[in-house]
C-alpha cells in the first residue's frame, strides 16, 4: 500500500515562494505509467488541481497558475517537489499530494496524502 | 470558477437513491471517458470512488455507480446510508484536469 506524506511550511508570507515536498513509500510509483501530483483545497471551497509529473518526465500544470508553478521529482529519494512563487493570501489552502496509478490509467487520483494546511499571511 | 457544474446540494433518506450531475464542456466530459468522482466525508481528505466514468476502485461499495451521457456525467448512490454524508466532486481529464464545484449530500 503506497503512503504519501506532505511536508513544508505551514505559514508563508505574501510574495514568498512555497516549497512542498511529497515523500512516498513504494518504489512501484516510479513507473512510466504512474504520476504524482498536487491538488489544493481552500478552506470551505472546492478541490483545485495544480500539477502532475509522470515518471517519463511529462509535466502538466493548471493553466491559470502555470507561470507560478514548478513540479520536479527525485527518483532516488522517492520525492516530488512543488514550488509556487509569489504567494498570496488567496493561496491559503490544504495542499494534497496525490498518486495517479496505472490502475486508473494515470488519469485519476487514486491515492491521497493527508494534506498539509498552508496559510499565507504577513 | 469551476469548469464543471454540479448542484450545490442534494439530500435523501436512508435507503433511497440519489444522483449527482456534473456538466462540462465538450472538450472535457464530452470527448473522453475519463471522468472520476471523489467523496470527502466531514473533516477528512478526498477518496476516489469512481474512475473512467463507471469503474469502482477495489474496496468501494457497489452502491456507488457512475454514468455519462453527452456532456453530463452522473454519480448515483443507492441504498443511502448516514455514512454517505459529505461532499462529492466530479473531475474530468483532457490533458489537464478540472474539478466540479462539489455537491453536499445530506442524509436526512
Amino acid at each position: 500500500q503506497i503512503t504519501l506524506k506532505e511536508s513544508g511550511p505551514t505559514l508563508v508570507k505574501p510574495t514568498q515562494t512555497l516549497t512542498l515536498t511529497c515523500t512516498f513509500s513504494d518504489i512501484s510509483v516510479s513507473t512510466t505509467d504512474a504520476g504524482v501530483g498536487w491538488i489544493r483545497q481552500p478552506p470551505g471551497k472546492a478541490l483545485e488541481w495544480l500539477a502532475v509529473i509522470y515518471w517519463a518526465e511529462d509535466k502538466r500544470y493548471r493553466p491559470s497558475l502555470k507561470s507560478r508553478l514548478t513540479i520536479t521529482k527525485d527518483t532516488a529519494m522517492n520525492q516530488v517537489v512543488l514550488t509556487m512563487t509569489n504567494m498570496d493570501p488567496v493561496d491559503t489552502a490544504t495542499y494534497y499530494c496525490v498518486v495517479l496509478s496505472a490502475v486508473v490509467r494515470a488519469a485519476a487520483f487514486d491515492i491521497w496524502g493527508q494534506g498539509t494546511l498552508v496559510t499565507v499571511s504577513s | 470558477q469551476s469548469a464543471l457544474t454540479q448542484p450545490a446540494s442534494v439530500s435523501g433518506s436512508p435507503g433511497q437513491s440519489v444522483s449527482i450531475s456534473c456538466t462540462g464542456p465538450t472538450s472535457y466530459i464530452g470527448s473522453y471517458d475519463l471522468v472520476s468522482w471523489y467523496q470527502q466525508q466531514p473533516g477528512k481528505g478526498p477518496k476516489l470512488i469512481i474512475h473512467d466514468v463507471n469503474r469502482r476502485p477495489s474496496g468501494v461499495s457497489d452502491r456507488f455507480s457512475g454514468s455519462k451521457s453527452g456532456n453530463t456525467a452522473s454519480l448515483t448512490i443507492s441504498g443511502l446510508q448516514t455514512e454517505d454524508e459529505g461532499d462529492y466532486y466530479c473531475c474530468s481529464y483532457a490533458g489537464t484536469w478540472v474539478f466540479g464545484g462539489g455537491t453536499r449530500l445530506t442524509v436526512v
